[in-house]
């Protein structure tokens, strides 16, 4: 069984069109994440939630919107896609322990090509 | 979180011991020294953490020194299967959320 899971493996869209990624993790993880990952690979957080709530969203356009309809599932939608939207997007989970030392489990990666 | 540096790049002979450095010599006393590593095209993959003393699993070991000013990450005999970027990372105790990657040592493997 995969712990982190994220469809699909691979995006090609066109520029202005609207996608989503799907994450779902059956860890029983009560914090999701997105990162994402550009062409010289640095990995960057975008939105963290922790039971079903926001509680981290670094500088990403609006045009992103993460979707939590349950705990185990973390959605990222893109609205109005740019070029500079190309990149890897990875979800990771993990169980808040209150101590800093929770360990994030990745997915595999969604790789989104924007033409 | 402090900021950690590692050398860009390292080749290791394969079944011999691969030795990670990583100098993260602003660390603050509740920050936890982290090792992720990124297989080719594959998700970030949790390695190793310690505070203070040193630690293994059955992936790796981690040396911190005695002033928390550096670590060595031991991979103690490298595979093929274990090159990738390795990342290591200095985290917040008690803190929810993200991890902040440096741009990580690629360890090559080599035969």
């Amino acid at each position: 069984d995969t712990a982190v899971s994220q469809t699909p493996k691979y995006l090609v869209t066109q520029m202005g069109n609207d996608k989503s990624i799907k994450c779902e993790q059956n860890l029983g993880h009560d914090t999701m994440y997105w990162y994402k990952q550009d062409s010289k690979k640095f990995l960057k957080i975008m939105f963290s939630y922790n039971n079903k709530e926001l509680i981290i969203n670094e500088t990403v356009p609006n045009r992103f919107s993460p979707k939590s309809p349950d705990k185990a599932h973390l959605n990222l939608h893109i609205n109005s896609l740019e070029l500079g939207d190309s990149a890897v997007y990875f979800c990771a989970s993990s169980r808040y322990s209150g101590t800093g030392t929770d360990t994030q489990y990745f997915g595999p990666g969604t790789r989104l090509t924007v033409l | 979180d402090a900021k950690t540096t590692q050398p860009t790049s390292m080749d290791c002979a394969e079944g011999r011991a691969a030795n990670l450095p990583c100098n993260h010599s602003t660390i603050s006393g509740n920050e936890y020294v982290y090792w992720y590593r990124q297989i080719h095209s594959q998700g970030p993959q949790y390695i190793i953490h310690g505070l203070k003393n040193n630690e293994t699993n059955e992936m790796a070991s981690l040396i911190i020194t005695e002033d928390r000013k550096s670590s060595t990450l031991i991979l103690p005999h490298a595979t093929l299967r274990d090159t990738a970027v390795y990342y290591c990372i200095a985290r917040r105790g008690g803190s929810q959320g993200n991890l902040i990657f440096g741009k990580g040592t690629k360890l090559s493997v080599k035969p």
